[in-house]
């Protein structure tokens, strides 16, 4: 069955350094990849949209990979701050042309001043 | 604000009972899509509505029912309530029916007692 693996384990970094945070997956062939980011009780926002013929996305101090061969996703945050903490979610769709993700279970980063 | 509203924010009920959940999309967005958050299972991809007609389905229990109205708010019935419903449950907006952006609401937690 399709899965998709994050890493479980919080990611603590220092203010200013880059996080990298990581998205396997298997048995699945995505479309698309996404990452969202999720605060505490609170509904997910999304970051970036990746495809599948894309090799690498940025957006402002956000950059994603996607390797379709190695299954992986990469996303980094630079200069990363207090404000990045979060739990970030990695969702994969497919080419069934519907909209429907399926998501990792997360990974909490947590930056310290 | 992502633009996407959600009613109620909190519902307590007891076992058995029946409830629905209301959702707003962004305005311009004619896809609507429901997810189930718990702490065991992640995120969960309900169902997804597209202008009206459903679009895609996923792992939603028979007792679990939904629809989008012609102007375009959708609702989620979840009905013979059992204690494992308990969750967060989110509704989602996007422009298209797939490979973009998913706008998320704030989420209803229903609390089933």
């Amino acid at each position: 069955s399709q899965k998709i693996e994050q890493n479980s384990e919080a990611l603590n970094i220092q203010e200013g350094k880059t996080a990298t945070l990581t998205c396997n997956y298997t048995n699945y062939s995505p479309a698309y990849l996404q990452w969202y980011r999720q605060d505490p009780g609170r509904g997910p926002v999304f970051l970036l949209l990746i495809r599948e013929n894309e090799k690498e996305k940025r957006k402002e101090r956000l950059k994603v990979t996607f390797d379709t061969t190695l299954k992986q996703s990469l996303f980094h945050i630079t200069a990363s701050q207090p404000a990045d903490s979060a739990t970030y979610l990695c969702a994969l769709e497919g080419s069934s042309n519907t909209g429907k993700l399926i998501f990792g279970q997360g990974t909490t980063l947590q930056v310290k001043p | 604000d992502s633009g996407v509203t959600q009613t109620p924010k909190h519902l307590i009920t007891a076992t058995g009972q029946r409830v629905t959940l209301r959702c707003s999309p962004r305005s311009g967005d004619l896809s609507v899509y429901w997810y189930q958050q718990s702490l065991d299972q992640g995120l969960q991809f309900l169902i997804q509505y597209y202008n009206g007609e459903e679009r895609a389905k996923g792992n939603i229990l028979e007792r679990f029912s939904a629809q989008q109205f012609p102007d375009l708010h959708s609702e989620l019935n979840l009905s013979s309530l059992e204690l494992g419903d308990s969750a967060l449950y989110f509704c989602a907006s996007s422009v298209a029916t797939s490979g973009t952006e998913q706008y998320f609401g704030p989420g209803t937690r229903l609390t089933v007692t």
